[in-house]
């Protein structure tokens, strides 16, 4: 079965703070996405970044950074010098690579807080 | 770039209401599939679909209808609303090709029923 956990439910931080999101996953499949989605206060479901199984490579995009070990099945995201308009919730998601349905798996999600 | 779109962006339903949520898009995606989220959840998928014609069953289906009868559109039907429907709704899209599994979401429908 697969499974997406995010353990940390809410953070806060002050801004610039460097802040870094986790995220676990379980999965039976050796060919798989990873996605991380931001849902701003506004409520939409924002695409960040997607990775293959395939790709270890770590990723930075910007203020945003992405770790991706497949040793430990986690795929973690960093923010650097956090904003006060980073808050939002943060949701990591998996998905099969072949036989796909256009089914996500999503974690519980990971709000968070910067304050100024 | 209309992309996936959704109505109403809000709604009010009376137990036992029958209502529909309506999703289109406009990418040619072939998958086409309705997510709703509950806190402390994340988001569990409803229906979803894989070409016209073709609808199938996600985790949480219980008193919600698909239908695909265009590429375009994938509308969500409630029959008799429940409170425990009170959630908000999300349809996605995605294709193959270059974007490979990248699932693109509407920006959802708040769905209250009392």
């Amino acid at each position: 079965a697969q499974k997406v956990t995010q353990a940390q439910t809410e953070i806060s931080v002050v801004e610039k703070e460097d802040v870094t999101l986790d995220c676990v996953y379980e999965t039976r499949d050796t060919t798989y996405y990873l996605f991380w989605y931001k849902q701003p206060p506004s409520g939409e479901l924002v695409f960040l970044i997607r990775r293959n199984s395939f790709d270890e490579q770590n990723e930075i995009s910007g203020r945003y950074s992405w770790n991706f070990q497949k040793s430990t099945s986690s795929f973690n995201f960093t923010i650097t010098a956090s904003q006060v308009v980073d808050s939002a919730v943060y949701f990591c998601a998996l998905t099969k690579k072949t036989g796909n349905t256009g089914k996500l798996i999503f974690g519980q999600g990971t709000t968070l807080q910067v304050k100024p | 770039n209309a992309g996936v779109t959704q109505t109403p962006k809000f709604q009010v339903l009376k137990t036992g209401q029958s209502m529909t949520l309506q999703c289109a898009q406009d990418m040619n995606h072939e998958y086409m599939s309705w997510y709703r989220q509950d806190p402390g959840m994340g988001l569990r998928l409803i229906h979803y679909s894989v070409g016209a014609g073709i609808t199938d069953q996600g985790e949480v289906p219980n008193g919600y209808n698909v239908s695909r009868s265009t590429t375009e559109d994938f509308p969500l039907r409630l029959l008799s609303a429940a409170p425990s429907q009170t959630s908000v709704y999300f349809c996605a899209s995605r294709r193959t090709g270059t974007e490979g599994n990248t699932i693109y979401f509407g920006e959802g429908s708040w769905l209250t029923v009392v």
